[in-house]
């Protein structure tokens, strides 16, 4: 597709449900990204592939999180047992090459609602 | 701690009227700051890569300049359709992969 497309645009679910989120990144993008944003705060780094593999796993905030991606294509993360406190847009990014160098074409997110 | 400060926080303009927003940093031996554009429901939209003090980029009504300490983004007479968050961010030395996000500056310019 032309740009970075993100499913569910929308999803609430139930305190301790488990949900997934894609991104399906632009063609030939190798680097890709997915970023949180809650209500009032900045974007929070989660987590960085280049290709398959993720060099930079950081940012996921405890072990209910998780990620993967398939070769340089789509990319699932995972929210086991969600609380109330993963409400937030769950944006998902991708560049060319290295991805060092800042421009990022970004979704436009999905936003997860935790009841 | 890298930090990225912005402001203001919200910032309402008339139709025409010039300003400037203001992008504040501590880094750790900057890589990089960089603009983006987010509108209401959508994800950021890339504008703008500084790297070193003194350097400019324009693109229609914005410019942004950069110094050791702080970023300005320049709206010059500006439209309704400019109304948007504007995010700043930085890269550090020590990870060129993640960006340190402020919390943005909300502009609305009425007609």
């Amino acid at each position: 597709g032309a740009g970075v497309s993100q499913s569910p645009s929308n999803k609430v679910t139930e305190k301790g449900k488990d949900v997934e989120l894609r991104c399906d990144p632009i063609s030939g993008h190798t680097a890709l990204y997915w970023y949180r944003q809650r209500l009032g705060q900045g974007l929070e780094f989660l987590i960085y592939f280049q290709g398959n593999s993720a060099p930079d796993k950081s940012g996921l905030p405890s072990d209910r999180f998780s990620a993967e991606r398939t070769g340089e294509s789509v990319s699932t993360l995972t929210i086991q047992r969600t609380q109330q406190e993963d409400s937030a847009v769950y944006l998902c990014a991708s560049s060319p090459g290295q991805g060092t160098t800042g421009e990022l074409f970004f979704g436009e997110g999905s936003r997860l609602t935790v009841l | 701690e890298d930090q990225v400060t912005q402001s203001p926080e919200a910032l309402r303009l008339q139709e025409g009227e010039s300003s400037s927003l203001n992008c504040s940093y501590t880094v750790s031996g900057l890589r990089g700051l960089f603009w983006y554009r987010q509108d209401p429901g959508k994800g950021p939209e890339f504008l703008f890569t500084l790297y070193s003090a003194g350097e400019e980029k324009e693109k229609e009504r914005l410019k942004a300049t950069l110094t050791k300490k702080e970023s300005f983004l320049h709206i010059t007479a500006p439209k309704p359709e400019d109304s948007a968050t504007y995010l700043c961010a930085v890269r550090n030395a020590g990870n060129n992969r993640k960006l340190i996000w402020g919390l943005g500056t909300s502009l609305a310019v009425n007609p």
